[in-house]
Parts: C-alpha cells; sequence; structure tokens
C-alpha cells in the first residue's frame, strides 16, 4: 500500500497567518492528491482535489500544489473556522489512503 | 441538496455481526461511486470500501481495505438510494464511525459529500 506522510502532525498558529503542511507519498502518484478539513466532531470536508484544484464554493485562501510524491497545501489568512485536522488522501491506488493528520491549533 | 444519512451503527460483542446503511437524497444515486470511510476514536481516517455506481459492467468494481477483507461486504440498491455496508465476524479494532461517502461525478475516488456518521463499538 502506499504511505502518506504529513508533517507536521499538529501546528499552532493565530487567525490571520499562514500555514502549509506537507504530505509525501511512498510512491509517485502523479496528482492523485486531496486534502481536507474535519473540524470537530463533524465529519470531513474536501477542500483540493487532484493536487491544486480548489473543491467549487470554497475560498481561495486554501492551495494546494505539488506532484510526484511531495505536495503542500497552504491556508493563507487563516480564520477561526480552520482550526481543525487537515488529512491529504492519495487516490491513484485501488486501496485509497489517508495522511496521519494535522491538527491546527490557536496559538 | 446532497444528504447522506447514515443508520445501523450499535454496540456489538467481538465475533458479532452489524449492517450499517446510508440513505442518499439530492442527486442521481445511481450515476455515483460510493464509499466507506472510519474514523476510530481520538485517530485518523480509514478508508474501508469503495464500490462503483453500478454493480454490474465491464467498468464495475468492488474494492475493500485489507484490514476488512473477507468480513466486511459493500452493496448497494440503487432504487432505494440506499448503500450498505454488512460487518460480519467484527474485532475490538473495528470500533470506529463509519462514514458513507460520495465519490465526485467523474469518479477517481475522491469524496466530495459526507454523512455525518454512525458509531460502531464492539466490546464484550
Amino acid at each position: 500500500d502506499i504511505q502518506m506522510t504529513q508533517s507536521p502532525s499538529s501546528l499552532s498558529a493565530s487567525i490571520g497567518d499562514t500555514v502549509t503542511i506537507t504530505c509525501r507519498a511512498s510512491q509517485n502518484i502523479i496528482s492523485y492528491l486531496n486534502w481536507y478539513r474535519q473540524k470537530p466532531g463533524k465529519a470531513p470536508e474536501l477542500l483540493i482535489y487532484a493536487a491544486s484544484s480548489l473543491q467549487i464554493g470554497l475560498p481561495s485562501r486554501f492551495s494546494g500544489r505539488g506532484s510526484g510524491t511531495d505536495f503542500t497545501f497552504t491556508i493563507t489568512h487563516l480564520l477561526p473556522e480552520d482550526f481543525a485536522t487537515y488529512y491529504c488522501q492519495q487516490s491513484y491506488s485501488t486501496v485509497v489512503t489517508f495522511g496521519g493528520g494535522t491538527k491546527v491549533q490557536i496559538k | 441538496e446532497v444528504q447522506l444519512v447514515e443508520s445501523g451503527g450499535g454496540l456489538v460483542k467481538p465475533g458479532g455481526s452489524l449492517r450499517l446503511s446510508c440513505a442518499a437524497s439530492g442527486f442521481n444515486f445511481s450515476a455515483y461511486s460510493m464509499n466507506w470511510v472510519r474514523q476510530a476514536p481520538g485517530k485518523g481516517l480509514e478508508w474501508v470500501s469503495s464500490m462503483s455506481s453500478s454493480s454490474s459492467g465491464s467498468r464495475s468494481y468492488i474494492y475493500y481495505a485489507d484490514s476488512v477483507k473477507g468480513r466486511f461486504t459493500i452493496s448497494r440498491d440503487n432504487a432505494r438510494m440506499s448503500l450498505f455496508l454488512q460487518l460480519n465476524s467484527l474485532r475490538a479494532e473495528d470500533t470506529a464511525v463509519y462514514y458513507c461517502a460520495r465519490d465526485t461525478y467523474h469518479g477517481g475516488r475522491i469524496f466530495d459529500y459526507w454523512g455525518q456518521g454512525s458509531l460502531v463499538a464492539v466490546s464484550s
């Protein structure tokens, strides 16, 4: 199975900050990489698909980039609702795998 | 409005069985591949199973995670707009919230809508 390694596992930031999360795949997944946000007690929500495409209806302060094995996800101008856990997910293989998650906490 | 509503969770003893259901509304269910994803308490997301829009035909598929293969069975009833997951031979490590999730229209195992989840607790 393809292993997805996210870093950091947690970070602290303030409202208005810019944060970047990294996701590394154990093998080449081209651009089959998606990002989700999960607020406490809620279901995950798709933010970015195919590495860099913004899900419809979402603000442009969410962005993603990368290809192959290395990917990044960035949030600019952090808002209160952005303090949540973020997951990357590869959809290259028939066996879908998620990263371990990055918890974004208020500093 | 797209809605996915899971039901059927509960407390079950090790070795027991449970059947989860996911009722869909607000979209053409028969045109979308569907999935189950679970989350153990305090842990991350784990994909469980995926099923194509149709259970027959050259493009049909069913996939399972190794951790559930041979014990769980995914199925769907397009006429009833419902997705199911039969859980057999349950173990303590199957304890989790089980989410039903829709694929995007073009497929690709990108989960654009999720239900609220159904809790399965396996304990003696």
